[in-house]
């Protein structure tokens, strides 16, 4: 049974530059959450995907956005690349009826 | 979500148990304890959850305050394997409430 997967697993970008990262949630599962974490720091949520539309936010700006796709795999997308943006991005899946997440190995983004 | 407060770091000796502490003074009544784990450069591992009554799994095992107001996760056997990165997060029960992670406790398990 395969867990989460995501992909890449790094990736360098340029400041201003535009990226995506993708993420096959956990089979069985149909909510997908997307987690920022910087060095040192705990992971921070940016939002979660279900039944293909955004359900909750964190406090990030509209350069990041998503999407759901009907096979419940998700997107993150985010536009004009800040230094700051640099970090592993995690992502997460679970069933909205209730239980845990299961989260993926992160994509580690790199912006120069 | 309710704030947790967590040592920043802890050690252990291999063999040993290992007791992480978490204080959780403003849970509400619906939320739970959960615990996760961060290995270097993987994603959150889940390791156990609870709501009052103590609970134990094939990982570990979560000993609830009876105010509710603190908790311990114990792990039983400490092996090197155990070093990593312990999340406590307070939160309403569901799949799609989201995890407020902290800094957790970073535990180092030595020979």
């Amino acid at each position: 049974d395969a867990g989460v997967t995501q992909s890449p697993t790094h990736l360098i970008k340029t400041r201003g530059q535009q990226v995506t990262l993708r993420c096959s949630p956990k089979s069985g599962h149909d909510t997908v959450s997307w987690y920022q974490q910087a060095l040192g720091q705990g992971p921070q949520f940016i939002f979660q995907y279900y039944e293909e539309e955004e359900r909750q936010r964190g406090n990030f700006p509209d350069r990041f956005s998503g999407h759901q796709f009907p096979n419940y795999s998700s997107e993150l997308n985010v536009n004009a690349l800040l230094l700051g943006d640099s970090a592993l991005y995690l992502c997460a899946s679970s069933l909205a009826a209730g239980g845990g997440y299961t989260f993926g190995s992160g994509t580690r983004l790199t912006v120069v | 979500d309710a704030k947790t407060t967590q040592p920043t770091s802890m050690d252990c000796a291999e063999g040993r148990a290992a007791n992480l502490p978490c204080n959780h003074s403003t849970i509400s009544g619906n939320e739970y304890v959960y615990w996760y784990r961060q290995i270097h450069s993987q994603g959150p591992q889940y390791i156990i959850h609870g709501l009052k009554n103590n609970e134990t799994n094939e990982m570990a095992s979560l000993i609830i305050t009876e105010d509710r107001k603190s908790s311990t996760l114990i792990l039983p056997h400490a092996t090197l394997r155990d070093t990593a990165v312990y999340y406590c997060i307070v939160r309403v029960a569901g799949g799609g409430n989201k995890l407020t992670f902290g800094t957790g406790t970073q535990l180092k398990v030595e020979l």
